[in-house]
């Protein structure tokens, strides 16, 4: 089945350190791919987004992705974190031609002090 | 400042009772959407429209009805037929095509059924 896989429910990091957040496809040809945060009780905002050509994607706020292809994932990195990034994080995926997204069941980030 | 505007921000509703969320744009997108959110379930489709006067079903769409009257609005009722309706809801809109990548938030209407 077509489906959209964040496997890390919630993570926890201290400050200043890495962070990959994980995310992993399932559709016959390669989706369009894109990275959310979500505030406590805000909307959300895009954080980067994958069409074609050049698999690592830049996003705000520091924040970067990579496409692999072999592994049918799109995982989120930033070298070091901020407790301004505290915040949910929501892997999508746009089915060409869909005219919709789908989005995985979002990955709680907390940041220790 | 450009955006899209939902009211109200929370809403309290008694068993049995129709409700509507209003979501209003000033982008100028064509395409609107509504999810629902839950804990641990990520974001889940309810209605979608890519131009005035029509609309799809999402995922979940039994127990909600839309409108799209006007480019700017899209308003979602709640029916008493959705079993369960206490849920965050979000509204957001595009550009056509949706191939321009992004979708635009608006800061969610929390639902409380008591």
């Amino acid at each position: 089945a077509q489906s959209v896989t964040q496997p890390d429910i919630h993570i926890t990091v201290s400050e200043g350190a890495s962070l990959e957040l994980r995310c992993n496809y399932s559709y016959g040809a390669t989706p369009y791919l894109f990275w959310y945060v979500q505030s406590p009780g805000q909307g959300l905002q895009l954080l980067l987004k994958y069409f074609s050509g050049d698999t690592l994607v830049q996003g705000i706020k520091g924040f970067e992705a990579e496409f692999k292809r072999s592994q049918s994932s799109f995982n989120l990195r930033k070298p070091s974190v901020h407790w301004s990034d505290a915040a949910e994080y929501f892997c999508a995926v746009d089915p060409r031609g869909a005219q919709k997204l789908v989005f995985g069941q979002g990955t709680r980030l907390t940041i220790n002090p | 400042d450009g955006g899209i505007t939902q009211s109200p921000k929370y809403l309290f509703r008694k068993e049995g009772q129709n409700v509507t969320l209003s979501c209003e744009q000033n982008l100028n997108h064509d395409a609107m959407y509504w999810y629902r959110q839950d804990p641990g379930q990520g974001l889940r489709l309810i209605y979608y429209s890519q131009i005035v006067n029509d609309f799809q079903k999402g995922d979940i769409a039994e127990g909600y009805s839309v409108s799209r009257e006007k480019k700017e609005s899209f308003p979602l009722t709640v029916t008493s037929a959705q079993k369960n309706p206490t849920a965050f809801y979000l509204c957001a809109s595009s550009k056509t095509g949706l191939n321009t990548g992004e979708l635009f938030f608006g800061e969610g209407s929390r639902l409380t059924v008591l």
